[in-house]
């Protein structure tokens, strides 16, 4: 288990749902990460969050909304999704300060049908 | 555009056997070098590298970086079948210190160790 706790660990969802994605941490990292892991391909950045604010959008389409409403949570909203969206979405988190590394959580694997 | 790329993408061993993992790296502004080891879920942080020539060790895992020639190396020694997985690397660069950091990861190897 990691200290940075997702959920839920799996999720179906149809293309024209609403769900959210939850990533929790209680380590004092105030630096929050969403990535996007295709199967058999490394992560790839999606956003990132400083300080409870967005610091980088890696040109994510619109039906991805992140949120950070503290320091210890981050979600996720998802909202008419593709099939193509279908992944492994990991959450990270670190300290805010030079030579940190960043910790995982163990992800939610989303499926859109 | 920073690149990141590591070999083999693929390796087979028997346990026991020692491996030697690499990574390259072109990133403008270079900070640390991470390696991960990827099973079924979390990337597990293994080693942050930010000065040339240091190993850092962990039991039977080790690294070192060379800031000269661009690259890393993950060594595993007496392999065990749970050493296998993906290990990741990835580059960090300077100029994101307010605002988290931002890693490029290599495509990962994936190891197998067979009994």
């Amino acid at each position: 288990d990691t200290e940075v706790t997702q959920t839920p660990k799996h999720l179906v969802m149809g293309m024209t749902n609403k769900k959210s994605l939850k990533c929790e941490q209680h380590m004092g990292h105030r630096a929050m990460y969403w990535y996007k892991q295709k199967a058999k391909k490394p992560p790839e950045l999606m956003f990132v969050y400083s300080y409870e604010k967005l610091s980088i959008n890696e040109s994510v389409p619109s039906r991805f909304s992140p949120e950070c409403p503290n320091s210890s949570l981050l979600n996720l909203h998802l909202h008419a999704l593709q099939p193509e969206d279908s992944a492994l979405y990991l959450c990270a988190s670190s300290r805010n300060r030079v030579n940190q590394p960043q910790h995982f959580g163990d992800g939610t694997r989303l499926s859109i049908l | 555009e920073d690149k990141v790329v590591q070999s083999p993408l693929s390796l087979v061993v028997h346990e026991g056997d020692t491996v030697t993992l690499n990574c390259s790296y072109e990133v403008t502004n270079f900070r640390s070098l991470l390696w991960y080891k990827q099973e079924k879920k979390a990337p597990t942080f293994l080693f942050m590298l930010t000065s040339s020539g240091i190993e850092k060790k962990s039991g039977r895992l080790s690294s070192i970086l060379d800031k000269k020639e661009l690259f890393s190396i993950l060594n595993i020694t007496a392999t065990q079948t749970g050493d296998s997985a993906v290990y990741l690397c990835a580059v960090e660069a300077v100029g994101w210190e307010t605002s988290g950091s931002r890693l490029t990861f290599g495509e990962g190897t994936q190891l197998t160790v067979n009994p």
